[in-house]
């Protein structure tokens, strides 16, 4: 069964460092989403993609963050200057044309911000 | 402000039990719902869609009332393997991103 897969499972930084989180969606999904769930809380969403653009971002998403789909089948997350909340598990998610309701994850990337 | 909220348990419930999850959400312009588990520090996992009909899934069966903008969650004859992080779900319409609630824990016992 396809599978989206993520990249590093476990990253640790120091704080003020950029991370990129990496991230291969299920091949013929078209939809590209990011979230993040802090230890203990929600999980909630950052960024969505589509169509070589970002086609909704929330509040968390500033500055800071961007993404890009370098090329037909990587999809990234970076951190430009990693801050200690920024402490979190990130998913990556994706969806088909057909059913662009319903994503499904990575197995998530454990952000630790020393 | 868009809010998916859940009933806090946790759910201690013995193997063979039937348990309800309930789900309200804030934002009449909804347009999808799901359930999804989350087992501990893992993914969510997309457990069903919910429709306006209702429909069901082997021994899990979910409800959907637009009006009262409330969904449900029954399983029945629980599992050990169904112990984890239920979590209610729901897309805001053309912004296709989820908003998720915060999650009901369930603990099945032998």
């Amino acid at each position: 069964e396809p599978e989206v897969t993520q990249t590093p499972s476990h990253q640790v930084t120091q704080m003020g460092q950029e991370v990129i989180l990496r991230c291969v969606p299920i091949s013929n999904h078209l939809y590209f989403y990011w979230y993040r769930q802090i230890l203990g809380q929600k999980v909630e969403f950052l960024v969505s993609f589509y169509n070589n653009e970002i086609s909704e971002k929330s509040e968390i998403f500033d500055d800071q963050f961007s993404v890009e789909r370098p090329d037909g089948s990587n999809f990234t997350l970076k951190i430009r200057s990693t801050k200690l909340e920024d402490s979190a598990m990130y998913f990556c998610a994706s969806a088909g044309l057909a059913s662009y309701n319903e994503q499904f994850f990575g197995p998530g990337t454990r952000l630790t911000v020393l | 402000r868009k809010e998916v909220e859940q009933d806090p348990g946790p759910f201690n419930v013995p193997e063979g039990a039937t348990v309800a999850f309930n789900c309200t959400y804030s934002n009449s312009a909804s347009q999808s719902f799901f359930w999804y588990r989350q087992d501990c520090r893992k993914e969510p996992k997309l457990l069903m869609s919910v429709y306006s009909s209702g429909n069901e899934d082997g021994r899990f069966t979910a409800q959907l009332n637009r009006a009262s903008q409330y969904i449900s969650l029954l399983i029945r004859d629980s599992k050990l393997s169904d112990s984890a992080t239920y979590l209610c779900v729901v897309n805001e319409g053309t912004a296709r991103q989820l908003t998720f609630g915060s999650g009901t824990q369930l603990t099945v016992l032998p």
